[in-house]
């Protein structure tokens, strides 16, 4: 199975800070890498599609990045609802792996 | 706009089956190119993959799971469905069904771009 290692687990920041998040294979998955936010209550949703690609309809205020083995997400301007935690995942092969997660909390 | 919906029951006991329906509206699971997933998150942990069925009945599984998961779809009802047997305490999680689709056709890139709200399932002993 291909591992997916997130960083950091726990992400404080504040309204209208830059993050990135990181995610790191354990081979090379080419650009087959997803991200995804989680809330509670909701249901999870898509952000990035194949390392860079936006998804319909997200803020282009996230970006992604990254092909290979290291990969990242980056919200360019922290808004209160991206207070959440967010995830990679790989698309290479079955089985579909995620990361741990990262968890974007308010500083 | 597709839509999923999980069902089932939201308490199990240990060794016994657990059985969730996904329930698609505004898309059909035959469509092609689509696989139909099943995901699942204990509580305070990550996601975990459990496995997909594609529109022409092919399952792939997690090997971790594999030996007691079988995942099924009913075109007719336009839903597909999860059975884990033997469950334990550590089966204990909120599970998700999701579409797993072709993003971008060119390189097979595939996400999961719709998922369900999720449905939480306790394993009592």
């Amino acid at each position: 199975d291909i591992q997916m290692t997130q960083s950091p687990s726990s992400l404080p920041a504040s309204i209208g800070d830059r993050i990135t998040i990181t995610c790191r294979a354990s081979q090379n998955i080419g650009s087959y890498l997803n991200w995804y936010q989680l809330r509670p209550g909701t249901a999870p949703k898509l952000l990035i599609y194949a390392a860079s690609s936006l998804q319909s309809g997200v803020p282009s205020r996230f970006s992604g990045s990254g092909s290979g083995t290291d990969f990242t997400l980056t919200i360019s301007s922290l808004q209160p609802e991206d207070f959440a935690t967010y995830y990679c995942q790989h698309s290479y092969s079955t089985p579909l792996t995620f990361g741990g997660g990262t968890k974007v909390e308010i500083k | 706009q597709v839509q999923l919906q999980e069902s089932g029951p939201g308490l199990v006991k240990s060794s016994q089956t657990l059985s969730l329906t996904c329930t698609v509206s505004g898309g059909s699971i035959s469509s092609s190119f689509y696989y139909w997933s099943w995901i699942r998150q204990p509580a305070g942990k990550g996601l975990e993959w459990i496995g997909r069925i594609y529109s022409s009945g092919t399952t792939n599984y997690n090997p971790s799971l594999k030996s007691r998961v079988t995942i099924s779809a009913d075109t007719s009802k336009n839903q597909f469905s999860l059975k884990l047997s033997s469950v334990t305490a550590a089966d204990t999680a909120v599970y998700y069904c999701a579409r797993d689709s072709p993003l971008r056709i060119v390189g097979y890139y595939y996400a999961l771009d719709v998922w369900g709200q999720g449905t939480t399932v306790t394993v009592s002993s």
